[in-house]
């Protein structure tokens, strides 16, 4: 069980485009998840939280212009990544809470963005 | 906000030691805190976690102590083996549900 599935696994894009990263929970329902980015070698950075229904709220830096959170349903939640550019190519990972108090969090597999 | 230090960076063993691995936080308010592996190019997954009532949880080789007088939790590994390198990450959730994080610690075990 806790199962997150994450979709694309990789994808390459020009400069300028938008890129949408899709996250479901695939066997209990989420209504909460977390959007993290990571550079190599480093720790998982919070972009923001995700609430079925409502908007998201982003951590401090991160422009929610440009990185367009859809939680749409209690297993789906969506980035955007709009007008991309080079310095947003990273590793993106999305996760779900679960649990009677939610605190456990279990993470997809991860989307590799690379921007040219 | 909640601060979590984690301790050491790199960490090397050869197989069939044990490893330790560090973790500090800040805000008492933390309740619950997790730990996580993460493998190269794949996602973190939890292998055991403990909440704040209790001070020792173990799972096989996998054991995680937590000192809340003091702010600190521990993991640690026995017996290791080729397949626990990997980077590991502590967290803390300073009461909520929003956990912070440590650097992470990258375990090589020599076999």
């Amino acid at each position: 069980g806790a199962v997150v599935s994450q979709h694309p696994s990789w994808v390459i894009c020009k400069s300028g485009t938008s890129v949408k990263i899709e996250c479901r929970s695939l066997d209990f329902q989420a209504t909460t998840m977390f959007w993290y980015r990571q550079f190599p070698k480093q720790s998982l950075m919070l972009m923001a939280t995700s609430n079925e229904g409502s908007k998201a709220t982003y951590e401090q830096g991160v422009e929610k212009d440009k990185f367009l959170i859809n939680h749409a349903s209690l297993t789906l939640s969506t980035l955007t990544v709009t007008s991309a550019h080079p310095e947003d190519s990273s590793f993106y990972i999305c996760s779900a809470a679960i649990g009677a108090t939610g605190y456990e969090q279990y993470f997809g597999p991860g989307t590799r963005l690379t921007v040219t | 906000g909640e601060n979590v230090e984690q301790h050491p960076s790199t960490l090397s063993v050869q197989e069939g030691d044990s490893a330790v691995i560090k973790c500090t936080y800040s805000d008492s308010a933390s309740n619950y805190f997790p730990w996580y592996k993460q493998e190269l190019g794949k996602r973190p997954q939890l292998i055991i976690d403990i909440r704040s009532n209790v001070g020792e949880k173990k799972d096989q080789r996998i054991a995680v102590t937590l000192n809340k007088t003091a702010k600190h939790f521990s993991l640690h590994i026995t017996e290791t083996q080729p397949e626990d390198s990997a980077v590991y990450f502590c967290a803390a959730n300073g009461g909520s549900y929003i956990p912070t994080f440590g650097r992470g610690t990258s375990l090589i075990v020599h076999p």
